[in-house]
């Protein structure tokens, strides 16, 4: 069965910190991953996807991955309480056009 | 803008009731997921499809079937309802050569 883990949280930061969150993954056969933001009651929304090795940067966002540790993670720069939600890594299965999905990190932002 | 309408946001069903559950994405995307999602499991793959007439089981199938007749329409079908079927139901699609999934508002299903 391929896992992806995340820690639940919640990871608690204050506003204007930068809030790091991280996500390992179990297929070593993987070559896309992603970040979804789920706000309490909604649907996920993509926000950030790698496929390289290295940093990849959106705004606040960075995303990294690491293959050789099978590990990725999201960086938040300067966290606002509107980034308050369940951040959801999402890894897609080798040989298989289908996600496979962390059961989430709950951040927390305060003012 | 991208849309996948799931057709309830709010359903309750008796137990053993048969249930459709109806999602519909106007993107001309090839693949259709199914996943459920409870607390403290995240989010479980049922059912996914790459075509029309094609279905593949995921994770956990068990009580539930698909149906695919055209590209833009994939319907979760709960055979007989059951109590352990109580989840928010979130359908997803995204197109061949980009795994960028989008998803539908989800249906909280209560099965009492």
């Amino acid at each position: 069965q391929k896992e992806v883990e995340q820690n639940s949280g919640p990871l608690s930061v204050p506003e204007g910190a930068i809030a790091s969150l991280n996500c390992t993954y179990s297929d070593r056969g993987s070559q896309s991953f992603f970040w979804y933001r789920q706000y309490s009651g909604k649907s996920p929304e993509l926000i950030m996807f790698i496929y390289s090795n290295g940093d990849k940067e959106d705004g606040r966002f960075t995303a990294q991955l690491n293959k050789a540790s099978q590990y990725v993670s999201l960086l938040i720069r300067d966290s606002q309480p509107s980034d308050s939600a369940t951040y959801l890594c999402a890894v897609e299965a080798s040989g298989y056009s289908t996600l496979t999905f962390g059961k989430g990190t709950m951040l927390l932002v305060s003012p | 803008d991208v849309k996948v309408t799931q057709s309830s946001r709010y359903l309750v069903k008796r137990t053993g009731e048969k249930v459709f559950l109806e999602c519909v994405q106007d993107m001309d995307h090839e693949n259709m997921f199914w996943y459920r999602q409870d607390p403290g499991l995240g989010l479980r793959l049922i059912y996914f499809s790459y075509d029309v007439k094609m279905k593949e089981k995921g994770d956990i199938p068990e009580g539930y079937s698909v149906s695919r007749e055209k590209k833009e329409r994939f319907s979760l079908i709960l055979e007989s309802a059951s109590t352990n079927q109580t989840s928010m139901y979130l359908c997803a699609s995204f197109g061949t050569g980009s795994t960028e999934a989008f998803f539908g508002q989800g249906t909280r299903l209560t099965v009492v």
